[in-house]
């Protein structure tokens, strides 16, 4: 048990379909992560929330959409994907100054057809 | 800006022989240090940090590791790896642009052999 947990665990889907993952912590930590993880690259940041306010966007396309109505849990849209972001989308959280480590769920394995 | 590097993307060692998993860092100030591992089908699991103090850190799993300052390096060490320690592990460090993020890189692939 991980404390973060992401649904669904695996999700296939056309690339003019529309579908949302879905981030839950009960850690009490105030950050929130999206990475994409692809074979042999690096992880890969998408977004960071902090007290609901995003913080960080690394230049992902829009058509990944997220959305942070609490501190609890975080959401990331989709739609009109390409095959390209077939991958692992993982979501993590944090807590306190930056000393602390984040928390992982165990990701949603997506593949675009 | 804040950056590491694991120059191996795969270690492998016989059960029972010690391990290194080697991590190199690039930072401005203090380096906050992590290790994570990944099993299959799993996100990532936090095995040990370096904030500050003594240079070598103990985490789970028996894991430790040694966090060198002239080297610039916080390499991943084991006594005596088992079988159950073959996965992906992960070196991050700590970035700072107005919010915390955590910089990965890019993960060696450790086997241990029976």
């Amino acid at each position: 048990e991980t404390g973060v947990t992401q649904t669904p665990r695996h999700l296939v889907m056309g690339m003019t379909n529309k579908k949302s993952l879905k981030c839950e912590q009960h850690l009490g930590h105030n950050a929130m992560y999206w990475y994409k993880q692809s074979a042999k690259k690096p992880l890969e940041l998408m977004f960071v929330y902090n007290f609901k306010e995003q913080t960080e966007n690394n230049s992902v396309p829009s058509r990944f959409s997220p959305e942070c109505p609490n501190s609890s849990h975080l959401f990331l849209h989709l739609h009109t994907l390409q095959p390209e972001d077939s991958a692992l989308y993982l979501c993590a959280s944090t807590g306190g100054e930056g000393n602390q480590p984040q928390h992982f769920g165990d990701g949603t394995r997506l593949s675009i057809l | 800006a804040q950056s590491v590097a694991q120059p191996e993307d795969q270690v492998n060692v016989a059960e029972g022989n010690p391990l290194t998993v080697k991590c190199t860092y690039s930072v401005s100030g203090n380096p906050y240090l992590f290790w994570y591992v990944q099993y299959p089908n799993r996100g990532l699991q936090f095995l040990l940090k370096y904030i500050t103090g003594d240079n070598l850190v103990k985490g789970s799993y028996g894991f430790e590791a040694e966090f060198n300052k002239s080297q610039t390096s916080f390499h991943l060490k084991k006594p005596s790896a088992l079988v159950s320690d073959s996965a992906l592990y992960f070196c991050a460090v700590r970035d700072y642009s107005g919010t915390y993020k955590y910089i990965f890189g890019t993960g060696t692939r450790l086997k241990v052999l029976a």
